[in-house]
């Protein structure tokens, strides 16, 4: 089984401030990971994805995220944040299942920021 | 111009009413998928597809069928809507092995 847990719903910053965005997983394969943004009501968006390699990787809009194994954690980054980075960020954990190929996603329940002016 | 689009966006139907929820990509993907969301939940997955006249079952299909008649389409099928339905529902596409979704804007229903 697999599972992926944002633990803050919501958090709120003042604009400028840097940021950081918890992930933790749970499987037992090698995963990869995803970042998504939700904007007010839109659909979601792709921010950054992880298969292998450099532990650190980098986004669109300055976000970044850094892959601990030992950890079991994706946590997102960004140095300093603005006021139209206030939405909902997904995590994503994306298990390959051979047969069939399809792609077994599992979504944290999002985490919720505001940037306050 | 947008590679997923959903019609209707928003959409209010009554209980025991059919409700047909529909997604163009044009991606040139194989995968598409339907998932729900909840206020205050993540994304659950309703039905997929990785061919044309082919769909799954995803972790909650119960009240749902789906339907894909050609890769760029897949509909969401309520046959008798309840008030527990009322979500916004996202179509998304992918090729395949990226686990690299491409979401569309989502379509609002409301059952009454």
């Amino acid at each position: 089984a697999q599972s992926v847990t944002q633990p803050d719903a919501r958090v709120t910053v003042s604009e400028g401030a840097s940021l950081q965005l918890r992930c933790k997983y749970s499987y037992s394969g090698t995963p990869y990971l995803f970042w998504y943004v939700q904007y007010p009501r839109q659909g979601l968006q792709l921010l950054l994805k992880y298969y292998s390699g450099d532990p650190v990787v980098q986004g669109v809009n300055g976000f970044e995220a850094e892959f601990s194994k030992s950890n079991s954690s994706f946590h997102l980054r960004k140095a300093s944040v603005h006021w139209s980075d206030s939405a909902v960020y997904f995590c994503v954990l994306s298990a390959l299942v051979a047969t069939g190929g399809n792609n077994k996603l599992t979504f944290g329940q999002g985490t919720v920021l505001s940037v306050i002016p | 111009e947008a590679a997923v689009t959903q019609s209707p966006r928003s959409k209010v139907a009554v209980t025991g009413g059919k409700v047909t929820l529909s997604c163009h990509q044009t991606n040139n993907h194989d995968y598409m998928y339907w998932y729900r969301q909840d206020t205050g939940h993540g994304l659950r997955l309703i039905h997929y597809s990785y061919v044309a006249d082919s769909t799954e079952k995803g972790d909650i299909p119960d009240g749902y069928k789906a339907s894909r008649p050609s890769q760029e389409n897949f509909s969401l099928i309520l046959e008798l809507a309840s008030l527990s339905q009322t979500a916004v529902y996202f179509c998304a596409s992918s090729g395949q092995n990226t686990g690299q979704l491409y979401f569309g804007e989502g379509s609002k229903l409301t059952v009454l």
